[in-house]
């Protein structure tokens, strides 16, 4: 069966810092993947996207960066980070359902910047 | 651009009772897929039901139901016989067929209580 994996569970970072979090996919191959964003009490906003190795889609101008090294796996990075960084980063991936693709979450990671 | 709309910010509902949350959408592309998601306080994002924009019928998953009315471009969830563990967020998404990578947008959600 296929699980999504994250890591960390939870973060508090300082503002100025790096960051790195990590998706990976178990039990499927040449998945579609996405980093989302959620604000507190808010929807989810769609980060970035990739159809294959080293193949990213941004959909908000922003100091993340994503990547995608492995097939099955998913990381979102950034340099520095800010205040408004802090949420909920949830991953997902795509499977065929025989009429239309659905999307599976992973648990989410939640940071909070500080 | 496509747009998801939920109005109602939070509800609360008696268990054992049924409840409607209520989504619009707006697009331009005739092929498109619904989505309800719930997503309880521990934040994990549970699938509940889709809809196809060429569905005839509305789509029924246990006690989800999807009330597409495609014409008014509404995909209201009813979740019949509430029970405690209905509480959470519900989120309404569409995916436009069209457009690469299979992307949902979301709506804003809706928090349900279920009262004892």
């Amino acid at each position: 069966s296929q699980t999504i994996h994250q890591w960390p569970a939870t973060l508090v970072q300082p503002v100025g810092s790096p960051l790195s979090l990590e998706c990976t996919v178990e039990g499927t191959s040449n998945p579609n993947l996405y980093w989302y964003r959620q604000a507190a009490g808010r929807g989810l906003q769609l980060l970035f996207y990739s159809v294959g190795i080293g193949q990213i889609s941004s959909e908000v101008p922003q100091n993340l960066s994503a990547s995608r090294p492995q097939d099955r796996q998913f990381i979102l990075s950034s340099k520095k980070l800010l205040l408004s960084d802090s949420g909920f980063y949830l991953c997902a991936w795509t499977r065929w359902r025989g009429s239309h693709n659905e999307q599976f979450f992973g648990p989410g990671t939640r940071l909070t910047v500080l | 651009a496509q747009k998801i709309t939920q109005t109602q910010p939070g509800m609360f509902v008696q268990e054992k009772e049924a409840v409607t949350l209520d989504c619009t959408y707006d697009t331009s592309d005739p092929s498109y897929g619904l989505f309800w998601y719930k997503q309880p306080s521990s934040g994990e994002m549970i699938f509940l039901i889709y809809q196809g924009s060429y569905d005839q019928q509305n789509a029924t998953e246990g006690r989800y139901s999807l009330n597409f009315q495609k014409a008014r471009k509404s995909a209201n969830l009813v979740i019949s016989a509430s029970q405690l563990g209905d509480s959470a967020m519900y989120f309404c998404a569409m995916s436009d067929f069209k457009a690469a990578g299979n992307k949902l947008t979301f709506g804003g959600g809706t928090r349900v209580l279920v009262k004892p």
